[in-house]
């Protein structure tokens, strides 16, 4: 079978650092994705992870562990803007682009 | 029209009826794919497209039939739905299995 598995909900500062955690079980690997969710809008793309090791872009970074199953989303000077549903997401299809969603992390950032 | 479109954005029916949710992407991509999502359950994929064939069909029963006319434009038609079919009907376009860009979906609701 497959499974994702995230945090429901957490609170962070304006300003301050979170670590979104993310653990996979899957029959496949292709890649992991993190999409931004806002309230009433489409989710939209983040980062990829394929290979082990950190990815930077900007104020985010992801880094993805195979071995372990294991992927986190770090959000740094956390903004109020921030403030959205955060879905980890595995490609575990063969030959076309399957992916298997989390129930995402609803972040809520105060000030 | 830039990104991906979806229309119509809110839709009520009745489980007798016939209706169609219609999604335009203007990226050029070549990979299309509908999304069901509901309240508080991961987004689950329904169907694949690649270059206008269906390559995926994830279990979703026949009372919803996709449509790929072209590689701009993806259909899905609904008839004697049921009321737990009411959600968030996502699309979602591509290039090859990079990341995917999703619309704003169609929120669906079933009397």
């Amino acid at each position: 079978g497959q499974n994702i598995d995230q945090p429901t909900e957490m609170t962070a500062t304006e300003g301050a650092i979170v670590q979104i955690n993310c653990t996979y079980q899957t029959s496949g690997f292709n890649g992991l994705f993190w999409y931004q969710q806002h309230a009433g809008e489409a989710p939209t793309f983040l980062s990829y992870n394929v290979l082990d090791g950190l990815e930077e872009k900007g104020r985010f970074s992801s880094f993805l562990s195979r071995s372990k199953g294991y992927s986190y989303l770090l959000l740094k000077e956390l903004q109020m803007k921030d403030s959205a549903s955060y879905l980890c997401a595995v490609d575990y299809g063969g030959a076309t682009n399957k992916l298997i969603f989390g129930t995402g992390t609803l972040l809520a950032v105060q000030p | 029209e830039t990104g991906v479109t979806q229309t119509p954005r809110h839709l009520v029916m009745g489980m007798t009826n016939k209706k169609s949710l219609k999604c335009e992407q203007h990226l050029g991509h070549n990979a299309m794919y509908w999304y069901k999502q509901s309240a508080k359950k991961p987004l689950e994929l329904m169907f694949v497209y690649s270059l206008e064939e269906r390559v995926e069909n994830n279990s979703v029963p026949s009372r919803f039939s996709p449509e790929c006319p072209n590689s701009s434009h993806l259909f899905l038609h609904l008839h004697t739905l049921q009321p737990e079919d009411s959600a968030l009907y996502l699309c979602a376009s591509s290039q090859d299995w990079a990341e995917q860009f999703f619309g704003p979906g169609t929120r669906l609701t079933v009397l």
